[in-house]
């Protein structure tokens, strides 16, 4: 079975652009989460979609918005990037967001100049 | 909110065993997972502790003591692969039955010769 896979892998910008994250969680796999990673703060929530819904939020501003798709792929999109949102942008999938693993992807790396 | 204390760095000789403990406070609990990040690479997932006790996988193991809101990663015969960021996480229920983790900032592990 394929792994999650998003793409582009990196990408720079600069401050007050927008971005696109793409991402395609596992085959089955219903649920994808994203989260930002960054040296400071670490791995942080993001939001988690499911069957085309978003169930979760984390403490982002709303420059920050995903959506998911019929096939279960899943979009984030970032407006107005500021260079705090310099960081690694990683999805993870599972197949109803309640288990006990979640299976991540390698990550989108952003950078913001 | 939930809040992961886990040591920053531990260096180890290979073939050595080595512990990474982490301590949580959360407003509730759901089990606590390990992830394993190699620089430049996705998270993986190790182990889940629901409850109390030692979960053993492989050269791996995780220990849960939910009365000391506390928990470890135990490798063995460490090898030089092993080197890697750790992570523990507490899964946090989000909407509709789903869950998010909370990370701590990860352990930096080295493994010399």
């Amino acid at each position: 079975k394929a792994g999650v896979t998003q793409t582009p892998r990196y990408l720079i910008k600069t401050r007050g652009q927008q971005v696109t994250l793409s991402c395609s969680p596992i085959s089955g796999h219903r649920s994808v989460s994203w989260y930002q990673q960054t040296p400071g703060q670490g791995l942080q929530f993001l939001f988690e979609y499911f069957s085309e819904t978003q169930r979760n939020k984390g403490n982002f501003p709303g420059r920050f918005s995903g959506r998911q798709f019929s096939n279960s792929r899943s979009e984030m999109n970032v407006s107005t990037l500021e260079l705090g949102d310099s960081a690694l942008y990683l999805c993870a999938s599972s197949i109803s967001g309640n288990g006990n693993e979640q299976f991540f992807g390698p990550g989108t790396r952003l950078t913001v100049l | 909110g939930q809040s992961l204390e886990q040591p920053s760095e531990v260096t180890a000789v290979e073939g050595a065993i080595v512990q990474i403990n982490c301590t949580y406070q959360t407003s509730g609990f759901y089990g606590l997972s390990w992830y394993q990040q190699h620089d430049g690479g996705a998270p993986t997932f190790l182990s889940y502790n629901g409850l109390d006790g030692l979960e053993e996988t492989g050269r791996f193991s995780s220990f849960l003591s939910r009365s000391d809101s506390y928990g470890y990663l135990l490798l063995q015969e460490l090898q030089m692969k092993d080197s890697a960021s750790y992570f523990c996480a507490v899964r946090d229920p989000g909407g509709a039955g789903s869950y998010q983790l909370t990370f701590g900032k990860g352990t930096k592990l080295s493994v010399i010769p």
